[in-house]
């Protein structure tokens, strides 16, 4: 079964309010967690990297005031959009590293902004 | 800046037919390298870790190889079957200072025709 569980598997949202992705590891402590996009027929982008217990580190050109980051636990990481726009609608994976079995994928999100 | 290339961007072959997938990268200096599969609208399966002492790893019908040295990666897929048409992509591991990211390739859809 998945070792990463990404909810929700897809949303859609009005322009202008905010939506929340979460990330659990189910057998295995994260300490860093990673939130990707990616574009139609493109690779994946790494958007942060999520830390437990700090602020995440987001990759050069990503807005962190937009997209909020938040680790509360080993287990759990969440990305909220905030005022979502339809240019934000995109494919959103997170993952993490199990131990052993390097990184580990969720399944992923497709958010639509109408 | 490391980027990863994968070559050819898109492959179809009969069912049955050996194939073999590249991947290189341009710096040398990676902790592994893994070979991912994705469906479409899906997230990523993970097929293949190779640490950077390694050279090759076997799944089943998979062997992956990697020449480090010559930032070289192959992915060599045996009687391939129609199930294994998805996307694979390939991604090197960087560890610099505290912290490491994921950088992908482009991918290449792989089509096995029955």
């Amino acid at each position: 079964g998945a070792v990463v569980s990404q909810h929700p598997s897809w949303v859609i949202c009005k322009s202008g309010t905010s939506v929340k992705i979460e990330c659990r590891s189910l057998d295995f402590q994260a300490t860093t967690m990673f939130w990707y996009r990616q574009f139609p027929k493109q690779s994946l982008m790494l958007m942060a990297t999520s830390n437990e217990g700090s602020k995440a580190t987001y990759e050069q050109g990503v807005e962190k005031d937009k997209f909020l980051i938040n680790h509360a636990s080993l287990t759990l990481s969440t990305l909220t959009v905030t005022s979502a726009h339809p240019e934000d609608s995109s494919f959103y994976i997170c993952s993490a590293v199990r131990p052993n079995y390097g990184y580990t994928f969720g399944s992923g999100t497709r958010l639509t902004v109408v | 800046k490391q980027e990863v290339t994968q070559i050819p961007a898109a492959l179809s072959v009969p069912e049955g037919e050996n194939l073999v997938l590249n991947c290189s990268f341009t710096d040398s200096a990676i902790y592994n390298l893994q070979w991912f599969r994705q469906d479409p609208g899906k997230g990523l399966t993970s097929l293949l870790l190779i640490q950077s002492s390694q050279r090759e790893q076997t799944s089943g019908r998979l062997n992956a190889s990697l020449d480090k040295s010559s930032g070289r990666s192959t992915l060599y897929i045996a009687a391939s079957q129609p199930g294994d048409s998805a996307t694979y992509l390939c991604a090197v591991r960087e560890v610099q200072g505290g912290s490491e990211k994921l950088v992908f390739g482009k991918g290449t859809k792989l089509t096995v025709n029955p």
